[in-house]
């Protein structure tokens, strides 16, 4: 079993629509990062979390320690939000980080 | 804004040469990190460093591979004897603090033929 789950895999959505990615995770956690990777592969970190909720612009991201689940919202959805949206989870003793699969989101004109 | 800067940002090598990915990581950070991403996988882990020595290492990180931090700027991660299942980017991280945002650098894409 994956220590980090995330849902769904892929998305496709239109274009100025409400989005959530979700991620749950089964191990104990210093934060949890919301990253994103467009094609040719470079990471952006885009939140880093250890509760409750973050907004920038249009991307929000939520985090429910007791629960051990995480989302990422993104509002009036552009094409340009087309990307592979990875949620990594913190811990061990040198803070290393963990990471789902990520959730390949494209958004249609 | 500072950045994380990875080189080359290609290589392709032969089965069992030797090859040196470097990394220059922000200039005030203390925390530094390889990860590498198999093509259509997710990323994975590979070593932390700090203070001059590795700090954790993945079941990944064996004797194939080892890390120097030669001059205080680069942070280098040696892959010797490279295997076809070498191919992968490589991305260089680093954070501030313990507790703080990691940033990551562009990759590097290794092919081994």
């Amino acid at each position: 079993k994956n220590e980090v789950e995330q849902s769904p895999q892929n998305l496709t959505a239109q274009e100025g629509e409400f989005i959530t990615i979700n991620c749950s995770y089964s191990v104990g956690i210093s934060a949890l990062h919301w990253l994103q990777q467009h094609p040719g592969g470079g990471i952006v970190s885009l939140f880093m979390l250890s509760s409750g909720k973050k907004k920038h612009g249009r991307l929000i991201a939520t985090i429910n320690i007791q629960e051990k689940h995480s989302s990422l919202h993104i509002t009036a959805s552009h094409p340009r939000d087309s990307a592979v949206y990875i949620c990594a989870v913190r811990g061990g003793a040198t803070n290393k980080l963990i990471f789902g699969t990520g959730t390949l989101l494209a958004v249609q004109p | 804004e500072p950045e994380v800067t990875q080189t080359p940002s290609h290589q392709v090598t032969q089965m069992g040469q030797e090859v040196i990915l470097r990394c220059v990581p922000i200039s005030n950070h203390l925390y530094f990190y390889w990860y590498r991403q198999i093509l259509g996988q997710k990323v994975e882990f590979l070593v932390s460093f700090y203070n001059n020595e590795i700090s954790e290492k993945s079941e990944i990180f064996d004797d194939q591979f080892s890390v120097e931090r030669p001059d205080g700027s680069n942070f280098t991660l040696k892959i010797r004897s490279t295997k076809l299942e070498d191919s992968a980017m490589y991305f260089c991280a680093s954070r501030s603090d313990r507790d703080t945002e990691a940033f990551f650098g562009q990759g590097t894409r290794l092919t081994v033929v």
